[in-house]
């Protein structure tokens, strides 16, 4: 059980386009979702929590006008890369936390990432 | 805000020696998870430790969370050749949000 789906695993996109990255809970509800990015040879970075139903929260220097993030239904979150540029190239992953563990110990559940070139 | 650092930064080690890596946060941690991840995958969750001073075995892989709840190491026991990739921590200072480490990127030689 446990499982968060990504989408699209790899995409290639122009500058100048937008690409939209899914993240899915597959067998459970997930009120908050994380985004992370991690840069070749570099840890992942978290980037924004997203919240069902509410604006997302973005990390310290994170463009939330570039990286929008729509979290509308409990098993969906959504990050939109908006007017990529090649230094946008990275590896984006998502986390869930499943909505029915109150304790704050409970392990997140990661997706496989979806690793964007923009040329 | 919160930092999470990771030494070594790299490790290269003969098959059959030992490894470990450490990880410390800035601040305490509610519990910390490792990953490890392999050259072009993405992050594999290996184990999560939540208890002061708890020791947890997996295999050859042993997990150790400090008394204070801010630091924690991963020790392999003669290493082999699969077990090449980066090993991530990541720590939970109780906001749900966890921060990774800078990570240990470990190259076993045959």
């Amino acid at each position: 059980g446990a499982v968060v789906s990504q989408h699209p695993s790899w995409v290639i996109c122009k500058s100048g386009t937008s690409v939209k990255i899914e993240c899915r809970s597959l067998d459970f509800q997930a009120t908050t979702m994380f985004w992370y990015r991690q840069f070749p040879k570099q840890s992942l970075m978290l980037m924004a929590t997203s919240n069902e139903g509410s604006k997302a929260t973005y990390e310290q220097g994170v463009e939330k006008d570039k990286f929008l993030i729509n979290h509308a239904s409990l098993t969906l979150s959504t990050l939109t890369v908006t007017s990529a540029h090649p230094e946008d190239s990275s590896f984006y992953i998502c986390s869930a936390k499943d909505s029915r563990a109150f304790d704050i110990n409970s392990p997140l559940h990661f997706g496989n990432g979806t690793r964007l070139t923009v040329t | 805000g919160q930092q999470v650092m990771q030494i070594p930064q790299y490790q290269h080690v003969q098959e059959g020696e030992d490894f470990t890596t450490y990880c410390n946060s800035s601040t305490t941690l509610s519990n910390i998870q490792w990953y490890k991840q392999r050259p072009g995958g993405h992050p594999v969750f290996l184990i999560q430790l939540v208890k002061s001073g708890e020791v947890k075995k997996q295999k050859r892989l042993t997990f150790q969370f400090g008394e204070a709840k801010k630091n924690s190491s991963l020790h392999i026991t003669a290493t082999q050749t699969t077990d090449v990739g980066t090993y991530f921590c990541a720590g939970n200072s109780g906001t749900y949000k966890y921060i990774f480490g800078t990570g240990t990127r470990l190259k076993v030689l045959a």
